[in-house]
């Protein structure tokens, strides 16, 4: 199925560093999902993103929502040990013609980190 | 937000047969999607399921393998049908809530682990 790019495919970094990881995409989407999903549960959500342009914060997370609609980033500041898992970006598609919203994921990125 | 609940969290069958998947949230909700995610990899769609109409397959899904039902605004199963080792995935629901204008989210269920042999 269709999915999105994301990078960086996994990444360890020290407790206390920042994190980036970002999705980009060839098609233009409404909204913008990131999700965080630890081994065993399904997807929690972390911060959605409504407005090109628009930065959301939700404690250490921040991300974007990129100007052309076609990208998003989410950054991790001060890492710590349980922000381990793997990360989603999901971007909703509008269906060319009247249809269902539906949303597409990206390929993860996931998080190791060392105390 | 919602809760999400599926059954069975996880199960273990033998090739031919098949399992359904049930997933129930705590509120009315439109739209409820049925995804897949093979080991180590992203999520998939297989289909969206509404209620009151016949559920839209992804591309490389049919009914006929994947059977759903959508009896109400609360509870949806997936089926899979004559399994194969292939279909050893997780397989997860999820419905999208609308929480004021322009700002729809979407929220998954914890998953249904499923072990072919």
């Amino acid at each position: 199925g269709q999915q999105l790019n994301q990078s960086p495919q996994s990444m360890f970094i020290q407790e206390g560093e920042d994190v980036s990881m970002n999705c980009t995409s060839s098609s233009i989407f409404n909204t913008w999902l990131w999700y965080k999903q630890d081994p065993g549960e399904g997807p929690v959500l972390l911060i959605a993103l409504y407005k090109a342009g628009e930065l959301t914060s939700n404690g250490r997370l921040t991300a974007q929502f990129g100007i052309t609609r076609k990208d998003s980033f989410l950054n991790i500041s001060a890492s710590i040990p349980s922000d381990v898992g793997i990360y989603f970006c999901a971007g909703q598609l509008i269906p060319p013609t009247s249809g269902t919203y539906k949303y597409i994921f990206g390929t993860g990125t996931r998080l190791k980190v060392l105390a | 937000s919602a809760v999400i609940s599926q059954k069975p969290s996880r199960d273990i069958c033998q090739r031919g047969t098949s399992l359904t998947i049930q997933c129930q949230v705590d509120s009315q909700v439109t739209m409820m999607f049925w995804y897949r995610q093979q080991p180590g990899q992203s999520l998939t769609l297989i289909a969206t399921a509404n209620q009151g109409s016949e559920a839209t397959y992804e591309s490389g899904f049919v009914i006929d393998k994947f059977p759903i039902s959508r009896p109400n605004l609360t509870f949806s199963t997936l089926t899979v049908s004559n399994m194969s080792p292939e279909d050893s995935s997780i397989y997860l629901c999820s419905v999208e809530l609308w929480e004021g204008l322009g700002t729809d989210t979407q929220y998954f269920g914890p998953g249904t682990r499923l072990t072919v042999l």
